[in-house]
């Protein structure tokens, strides 16, 4: 069936160092994608958002990289700080109206 | 502008009962989806609304259900609760109007926690 899935569960990365979270997804169909953002008790919050006519997308410090060959997204987080600490989603939507989320991966950052 | 207001926060309910969530869309969103988020299952799309009408509806039993009214907002009610329904419930709007597609925006969710 359909999935998103994500490679590392729990990322650990140095405060200052840039950040990597990798995510599969599996219905070659799906045209947007999303990153989210969520912190412990609250809701998901948008980050990055990329279109399937695009393989990269620049935000504030953040890029989402998009490779439709082998249907995988990426999230690069630069100077990661302290605040980026939470779980990252990956989500695909393929015009159903609805939206299929990875499991997440936690990001840590060490001071 | 206000985002997505769910209610209630936290609510405690007991095996065979019912519940009853609403959510409030930013203002001018017509489409209103809801998700449950479990650790084990992560989160599960359940049903999405726009102008009234479900266009889709996830892999949950007919326990769970929905509707939306004409000012968007929109509630989902569990019956016959089991321990399993314990979950943090989302709910997200988005501007979408089925001519393409647009980010979802979410509340802080309705934690339940069915004993």
């Amino acid at each position: 069936g359909e999935s998103v899935g994500l490679h590392l569960p729990t990322l650990s990365v140095q405060e200052g160092d840039n950040s990597i979270i990798n995510c599969a997804y599996s219905n070659s169909a799906s045209d947007y994608f999303i990153w989210y953002k969520q912190e412990s008790g609250k809701g998901p919050q948008f980050i990055i958002d990329i279109r399937s006519n695009m393989d990269k997308r620049q935000g504030q410090r953040v890029t989402v990289l998009l490779n439709k060959t082998v249907k995988h997204l990426s999230l690069q987080i630069a100077a990661t700080q302290p605040g980026d600490s939470a779980v990252y989603f990956c989500a695909e939507n393929s015009g159903t109206y609805k939206y299929i989320f990875g499991t997440g991966t936690r990001l840590k950052v060490l001071a | 502008k206000a985002g997505v207001t769910q209610t209630p926060r936290y609510l405690i309910k007991t095996r065979g009962q019912q519940v009853t969530l609403s959510c409030s869309p930013i203002s001018g969103h017509r489409s209103v989806s809801w998700y449950q988020q479990t650790p084990g299952q992560g989160l599960q799309f359940l049903f999405e609304y726009f102008s009234e009408t479900q266009r889709n509806k996830g892999n949950f039993p007919g326990r769970f259900s929905g509707r939306q009214f004409s000012n968007s907002r929109s509630e989902m009610n569990v019956s016959t609760l089991e321990l399993g329904d314990s979950a943090l419930y989302l709910c997200a709007s988005s501007s979408e109007t089925g001519s393409d597609t647009g980010e979802l925006f979410f509340g802080e969710g309705s934690r339940l926690t069915v004993l």
